[in-house]
Parts: C-alpha cells; sequence; structure tokens
C-alpha cells in the first residue's frame, strides 16, 4: 500500500510556463515533506522541504504548498527552464527524529525550449 | 566538497555469488541509509544505521546485510544475489535529531546487475 503517491508520471512544459507537480499521501502522522530532483545517472538532489505545520514555503523559482486536510502537496516551478527537466520525487518522514522518509515514485518533467 | 560516495557505479555479479556496495561521506552525518530502487519505483528504505546501532526495515530480506565500521564508511552485503535484486541502491546520510529538518543527502548510486 503505497503511502506517498506521485499519480503523473510525466509532464510537459513549455520553457517559462508553470510546472505543478502534485503529490498525495495517506498518514496524517508524517511531520514534514521534501521534494528531491535527479538527473539521469546521478543519485536525487534535495530541492525543497515544508513542515506539516506551515502550508507553504517558497525558494526562489520554486514554492511547495501543503493541504493537510486534502493530504496533498504541490511544487510550483515558475518560470519553467529547460535544465529543470528531471525526475521529482516527492518524499514524507515518517520516522520523527530518525529522520526516514518514504518516497513516491517520481513524475518525469520535460520543459520543452 | 563535502558529499556522498558510492563506489563501484556498476556492479555485475553471477546469481547467488556474494557483493558488496560502498558507501563513504564526507559530511559527518551520524546517520547513514541503504535504499533500493527499481526502474519506474519509488527508493525503498533497506535500513539504516545511527551511529552504529543498526535498525533493519520489517520488510527488508535476511539476504540484505549491512555493516558500518566508522562514521564515514557503510557497506551493503548481498549474501546470495538473486534476479529480482538487479536494480539501482542509494546511500544517504543525514543528522539525526527531532528539531533536526535536515534533508537525506544522496550518492549517486551502484547500479547492480545479475547474470
Amino acid at each position: 500500500d503505497q503511502q506517498v503517491k506521485q499519480n503523473s508520471p510525466s509532464l510537459s512544459v513549455q520553457e517559462g510556463r508553470i510546472s505543478i507537480l502534485n503529490c498525495d499521501y495517506t498518514n496524517s502522522m508524517f511531520d514534514y515533506f521534501l521534494w528531491y530532483k535527479k538527473y539521469p545517472a546521478e543519485g536525487p538532489t534535495f530541492l525543497i522541504s515544508i513542515s506539516s505545520i506551515k502550508d507553504k514555503n517558497e525558494d526562489g523559482r520554486f514554492t511547495v504548498f501543503l493541504n493537510k486536510s486534502a493530504k496533498h502537496l504541490s511544487l510550483h516551478i515558475v518560470p519553467s527552464q529547460p535544465g529543470d527537466s528531471a525526475v521529482y520525487f516527492c518524499a514524507a518522514r515518517y520516522g520523527g527524529a530518525t529522520n526516514k522518509l518514504i518516497f513516491g515514485t517520481g513524475t518525469l518533467l520535460a520543459v520543452q525550449p | 566538497d563535502a558529499m556522498v560516495i558510492q563506489n563501484p557505479r556498476y556492479q555485475v555479479t553471477q546469481f547467488g555469488k556474494p557483493v558488496t556496495l560502498s558507501c563513504s561521506q564526507t559530511l559527518n552525518h551520524n546517520v547513514m541509509y541503504w535504499y533500493q530502487q527499481k526502474s519506474s519505483q519509488a527508493p525503498k528504505l533497506l535500513f539504516h544505521y545511527y551511529d552504529k546501532d543498526f535498525n533493519n526495515e520489517a520488510d527488508t530480506p535476511d539476504n540484505f546485510q549491512s555493516r558500518r565500521p566508522n562514521t564515514s564508511f557503510c557497506f551493503l552485503d548481498i549474501r546470495s544475489p538473486g534476479l529480482g535484486d538487479a536494480a539501482m541502491y542509494l546511500c544517504a546520510t543525514s543528522i539525526r535529531g527531532l528539531t533536526s529538518n535536515q534533508p537525506q543527502h544522496f550518492g549517486d548510486g551502484t547500479r547492480l546487475s545479475i547474470l
């Protein structure tokens, strides 16, 4: 049973437009959510995070929104750039102090020039 | 630059032949994790070390073992690899603590193939 779901395997966006990647979760005990970006042949790199007590966190072109009542979070990238083309993983922390994460299956973002 | 390094990047082994994957870190983080990721699937946590304390996930097969001889190094041993163990293996590190909202830092992974 997947506790973190990314229902869109892929997304294609034009350069300069907004990219919106979505993630749903089932466990209300998750206390911290993260987005990772992964290029081919590289490991995931941390992008942005949000605590469960907040509803928005912004870092430059990247904003993460958290809707706890809907158990939904989204990553907005504005404006999208070709270098943003990668697989994006949503992750939720369930281990508290141990910092253990459950990952979604990822969304492949393609930003077209 | 401080980082997480995995060796080798690609490993081929024979069915049933033991194999060891290695991970080293220069971040001085107290927690190290091993994940298995199969094609188009989410990375799945196998186990983690908090300092020298080993923590196995409930559904990790007995075939998978790990060693952490010191803060910097962690090894993944697969005692008798089966075809189903072919995957990308990712090592990650982080700092433990409830007040520490620190992300995990990943290596570039080892792609394991089984012949």
